[in-house]
């Protein structure tokens, strides 16, 4: 049974178009969190989210909308996507501590 | 500032070598740290938390308070050891973790 799963895996689209990615934790955490993983494979925190309500928010364009429809899911929705928005981005979940993550989304932006 | 560095992209080292893979980090407060790796185009997995003082497959860390750092290593390096390692600090009360820039481990045969 997978812990945190994302959905795609691999998403390749065109600049300017609008996608989603999706995550699921099975773990029963209360808190999510977005990170983005770029080509030089640096880490960093997009948007965390406890029982439904954002709580980190990284300098991070307004292209990006997080959305947790329950404390099982947190989305991720890219307007406008940009050639920089291209990385592997990980959802993962926690209890406090420490965290587990999803096996990533990679996306190409074209 | 809270930041963690690791100052290493690469270490290679041969099959049955000793490895240390360096982690400095700062911050105000009490820190939590951790290791995670990422073996080859998989999902970070945890491998060590301070707190916890054991070891995973054959790996260790010790906090230095006194030195801000907390070093990953392991006395024979294995081939599968070959993968992405990343120092973490847990920063503030929303339990935001701040990753250093990560130190890609090959180990050859």
């Amino acid at each position: 049974d997978t812990a945190v799963s994302q959905t795609p895996k691999y998403l390749v689209t065109q600049m300017g178009n609008d996608k989603s990615i999706k995550c699921e934790q099975n773990l029963g955490h209360d808190t999510m969190y977005w990170y983005k993983q770029d080509s030089k494979k640096f880490l960093k925190i997009m948007f965390s989210y406890n029982n439904k309500e954002l709580i980190i928010n990284e300098t991070v364009p307004n292209r990006f909308s997080p959305k947790s429809p329950d404390k099982a899911h947190l989305n991720l929705h890219i307007n406008s996507l940009e050639l920089g928005d291209s990385a592997v981005y990980f959802c993962a979940s926690s209890q406090g501590s420490p965290q587990y993550f999803g096996p990533g989304t990679r996306l190409l932006v074209l | 500032a809270q930041r963690v560095t690791q100052p290493e992209k690469l270490l290679s080292v041969f099959k049955g070598a000793p490895v240390e893979l360096k982690c400095n980090y700062s911050y105000s407060g009490s820190p939590e740290l951790f290791w995670y790796v990422q073996y080859s185009r998989q999902r970070l997995q945890l491998l060590l938390r301070h707190i916890s003082r054991e070891s995973i497959k054959g790996f260790t860390a010790d906090l230095n308070k006194g030195e801000t750092s907390f070093h990953l290593k392991k006395p024979f390096a294995q081939e599968e050891d070959s993968a992405m390692y990343y120092c973490a600090l847990r920063a503030g009360g929303y339990n935001k973790l701040i990753f250093g820039a990560g130190t890609r481990l090959a180990v050859h045969p």
